[in-house]
């Protein structure tokens, strides 16, 4: 068990720019989700998949944010024309199937625009 | 409205003092989970309560899940430094006995102690 991996941690770019992160679940893991995370809140559900299939987006995640998982292991997340209020610190997590099942959270990529 | 409701939001105290961290809702869930979150780092879970009034101890942390299943309280006996981070309380939706996999949060209680 080598935990859900984040990449990048850190993030810095300009207003406008398109930026990609990635996260690699847990191996045997077939859900993985992304949670956005502002300074001393909690998290907030973005979307899940369970393997390649995205189940459940959030209202939260608008036209500019896209989620893939291709081959059901690793995931991406992008978001397009970034904005100062993409400012925060995505979170990725990973669980087997079934009720209950614990989330294992990456550290996650902190954003921030300039 | 919050689903989760968390005090306090901050809490500041010395070390070897106890203290006890809410969470409160007006709806009823299957089951609620704690997290311990450090700075830059993910959140890790503690501890999941599912019955009502089950009472759960994890070394100095004792976790209690209300006879309604709609509140759960953390408390810290003799607080230490290494205690110190953003205590999380969440829930799953879960309907029907599916799992649909999504955390909610509350907004966490920041808990700094102080040597």
């Amino acid at each position: 068990d080598t935990g859900v991996s984040q990449d990048p941690r850190h993030k810095i770019t300009k207003r406008g720019q398109n930026v990609t992160f990635r996260c690699d679940p847990i191996s045997e893991h077939n859900r993985l989700y992304w949670y956005r995370q502002t300074l001393g809140q909690g998290p907030e559900f973005l979307t899940y998949f369970q393997n390649e299939a995205q189940l459940e987006k959030s209202r939260l995640l608008s036209d500019r944010f896209s989620a893939e998982r291709p081959k059901g292991s690793f995931s991406t997340l992008e978001i397009q024309r970034t904005e100062q209020g993409d400012s925060a610190m995505y979170l990725c997590a990973s669980s087997r199937q079934g009720p209950d099942q614990p989330q294992h959270f990456g550290d996650g990529t902190r954003l921030s625009i300039l | 409205t919050q689903l989760l409701e968390q005090s306090p939001q901050f809490l500041s105290i010395q070390e070897g003092e106890n203290l006890t961290v809410y969470c409160n809702s007006s709806s009823v869930f299957s089951s609620l989970q704690w997290y311990r979150q450090e700075p830059g780092e993910g959140p890790v879970l503690l501890v999941t309560v599912v019955t009502g009034g089950e009472v759960k101890k994890l070394k100095r942390l004792t976790f209690q899940f209300g006879d309604a299943r709609k509140d759960s309280s953390l408390h810290i006996t003799a607080a230490q430094p290494g205690d110190t981070g953003l205590y999380l309380c969440a829930v799953p939706h879960n309907a029907g006995g599916t799992s649909y996999g999504k955390l909610t949060f509350g907004q966490g209680t920041i808990l700094t102690v102080h040597p």
